[in-house]
């Protein structure tokens, strides 16, 4: 089946610092997206991306669909302590196929 | 509004021993999910329904696991029997109908540790 590689697996930073991470596929998806989960809490959307070659913003947060459709890129700028989770890239063919396929994850940690 | 509201929060059990968890999606949202996070993995589709009926079942380990959305409402996923590789975080979602945009909205997931 489909599956993703995010990179990377964990990060360590100081605050203040940017953040960068990836998210690639062996396949084409028709929609990436960027969820956030905290400790002990479920996943919660950050962006969505609809078209390839799509930049989109969320406060200190810019996502970028890849024009090859196979992968996605999150920055996050200047670092805060509440930052701090696991960040999932999600793929979806859409269409008739609403399934999300989720990446493994990356762990940002940030130093105070 | 509230949210995805799941229970319990955390269950321990014996292995070979049932278990049952219980969703509550947001109001008007007629897709409900369920997902499984082993630790360190994202979440992987179990089950999926559009109201009452399930349209996507293909991942749901039948042996031991089944589903039921009777009133097209909250949702319980059951395992019976339970086995040490069970041991995950069960969490539920719900979305506008269909889900096509790919937002889903989570639960904060029930935590299960089978000894």
């Amino acid at each position: 089946g489909q599956q993703l590689n995010q990179s990377p697996q964990s990060m360590f930073i100081q605050e203040g610092e940017d953040v960068s991470m990836n998210c690639t596929s062996s396949s084409i998806f028709n929609t990436w997206l960027w969820y956030k989960q905290d400790p002990g809490e479920g996943p919660v959307l950050l962006i969505a991306l609809y078209k390839a070659g799509e930049l989109t913003s969320n406060g200190r947060l810019t996502a970028q669909f890849g024009i090859t459709r196979k992968d996605s890129f999150l920055n996050i700028s200047a670092s805060i302590p509440s930052d701090v989770g696991i960040y999932f890239c999600a793929g979806q063919l859409g269409g008739s196929n609403y399934k999300l396929t989720f990446g493994k994850g990356t762990l940002l940690t940030v130093n105070p | 509004e509230a949210g995805v509201v799941q229970s319990p929060r955390y269950k321990i059990i014996e292995k070979k021993q049932p278990v049952a968890f219980w969703c509550n999606p947001i109001s008007g949202h007629n897709t409900l999910y369920w997902y499984l996070q082993n630790l360190g993995q994202g979440p992987e589709l179990l089950i999926r329904y559009e109201n009452e009926e399930a349209v996507d079942d293909s991942q749901l380990p039948k042996d031991r696991f089944s589903a039921e959305r009777l009133k097209g409402v909250d949702s319980t996923l059951k395992i019976q029997p339970a086995e040490l590789g069970d041991s995950a975080v069960y969490l539920c979602a719900s979305s506008l109908a269909g889900g096509g945009t790919g937002e889903l909205f989570f639960g904060e997931g029930s935590r299960l540790t089978v000894l």
